[in-house]
């Protein structure tokens, strides 16, 4: 099973780009790379998935290396409201259903 | 609003009562899933229904128990629980099953075992 591995917390500044980390160095062939997102009292809300090389969409961009052991969430000049656990997950096609969840990312923005 | 709701928001409960958690989805999905969220711990799956037919059980204690009547609601109910079974029980619910599908998160219900 792919293990993840995100770093606990960052801290960035309004304006800036932000990217986090994440470390799934078993991944298998036909997994996927999804990103969640979180704020306190809601459940994940997904923000972009991809499966290899880069993946942009109009709040985010996925920056996956060749050998995809890894994974790369780039959030473009963040605000306050970015602040945020972020998730990493690693998951197959359907069918299988070995989920793979990130222990998130504790992202803080100042003003 | 993700089109998914869970009730109650919060329960406390003693570690000999019954009750159940009820979670609902207006999306027309397939799949609906239930997680335990524990501080500072990965998301942990817990059981997968596809087509109203349950497809993962992750080695949950028996004193949980799921249960899907149709594809759009679920239920966990709960018996004899233990004061680590305190947590955020997400439900979330997908087009398909699977680490390729989308998935939509209701808001939680906080469980405390006391």
């Amino acid at each position: 099973l792919a293990k993840t591995t995100q770093p606990i917390s960052m801290d960035s500044y309004e304006g800036q780009e932000v990217n986090i980390t994440c470390s799934h160095n078993n991944i298998a062939t036909n997994d996927y790379i999804t990103w969640y997102q979180q704020f306190p009292s809601q459940g994940p809300r997904f923000i972009i998935q991809g499966y290899k090389t880069k993946v942009t969409n109009e709040v985010a961009s996925l920056f996956i290396p060749a050998d995809r052991k890894s994974s790369t969430l780039s959030l473009p000049r963040v605000s306050l409201s970015d602040t945020a656990v972020y998730y990493c997950l690693v998951g197959m096609t359907v069918g299988n259903y070995q989920l793979i969840w990130g222990a998130g990312t504790k992202l803080i923005i100042k003003p | 609003e993700t089109g998914v709701t869970q009730t109650p928001r919060h329960l406390v409960m003693g570690m000999t009562n019954k009750k159940s958690l009820k979670c609902e989805q207006h999306l027309g999905h397939n799949a609906m899933y239930w997680y335990k969220q524990s501080a500072k711990k990965p998301l942990e799956l817990m059981f997968v229904y596809s087509l109203e037919e349950r497809v993962e059980n992750n080695s949950v204690p028996s004193r949980f128990s799921p249960e899907c009547p149709n594809s759009s609601h679920l239920f966990l109910h709960l018996h004899t629980l233990q004061p680590e079974d305190s947590a955020l029980y997400l439900c979330a619910s997908s087009q398909l099953a699977g680490g390729r599908a989308e998935q939509f998160f209701g808001p939680g219900t906080r469980l405390t075992v006391l």
